[in-house]
């Protein structure tokens, strides 16, 4: 089986630029997470979608910051424009549809902004 | 919400030692994970565990839920074993709290 997997692995953008950042959930996996580490600080929890639906959004940092999950499937969160200060690792991670079961975390998205 | 801590935050070993890691946290957590980033950056899933102990390996670890504290067990080290690790306890609306984090470095 699969696991979660995340593109891209490295994104080095300038700012002011538009960066995407996909993730594909395990299979059959209906709850969709995505957290973030900025620069020596804690890994901080950014969203929750069940299936399709944003279920807690309460992390996101501002509105410069959209994710999406059409279709329940794979999900996107994109930043534009971005700012110096969104430099970090991304992850995804997904679980089963009873919330309380484990998170599989994707390998991250290592972003860079100049 | 919810916090976690963790110690030490840094923690130097001769391959072959043995080491414990703690994690406390404040409130009654749901779940609790223990992680392992590698050098690569990639989190990587030890164990769930809300309660009780297990067992994977030179790794266990043990929660005490009632105290409100877990361990990370990590016997006959290597060097392979650097890296951070990463406890998280899971809130009421199911997320994820991370403590900061314990850096290891194994020597050779």
């Amino acid at each position: 089986e699969a696991g979660v997997t995340q593109f891209p692995s490295h994104s080095v953008i300038e700012k002011g630029q538009t960066v995407t950042l996909r993730c594909d959930p395990i299979s059959g996996h209906d709850n969709l997470y995505w957290y973030r580490r900025v620069m020596g600080k804690e890994i901080k929890f950014l969203l929750h979608f069940v299936k399709e639906s944003k279920q807690d959004e309460s992390g996101m940092p501002n509105n410069r910051f959209l994710a999406e999950r059409t279709g329940g499937t794979y999900s996107t969160l994109k930043v534009q424009p971005a700012e110096l200060e969104d430099s970090g690792v991304y992850f995804c991670a997904s679980s089963q549809l009873d919330r309380g079961q484990t998170q599989y975390f994707g390998p991250g998205t290592r972003l860079l902004v100049l | 919400g919810i916090q976690v801590e963790q110690s030490p935050p840094d923690l130097i070993l001769q391959e072959g030692a043995n080491s414990t890691l703690r994690c406390n946290f404040s409130d009654s957590v749901n779940n609790l994970q223990w992680f392992h980033q590698n050098p690569w950056g990639q989190l990587i899933n030890l164990f769930y565990i809300p309660s009780g102990t297990k067992q994977n390996g030179r790794l266990s670890a043990t929660t005490v839920a009632t105290e409100r504290y877990s361990l990370l067990y990590i016997s006959s080290s290597q060097t392979t074993d650097s890296g951070v690790y990463f406890c998280a306890g899971m809130d009421s609306s199911y997320k994820l709290i991370f403590g900061s984090g314990t850096r290891l470095l194994v020597r050779p």
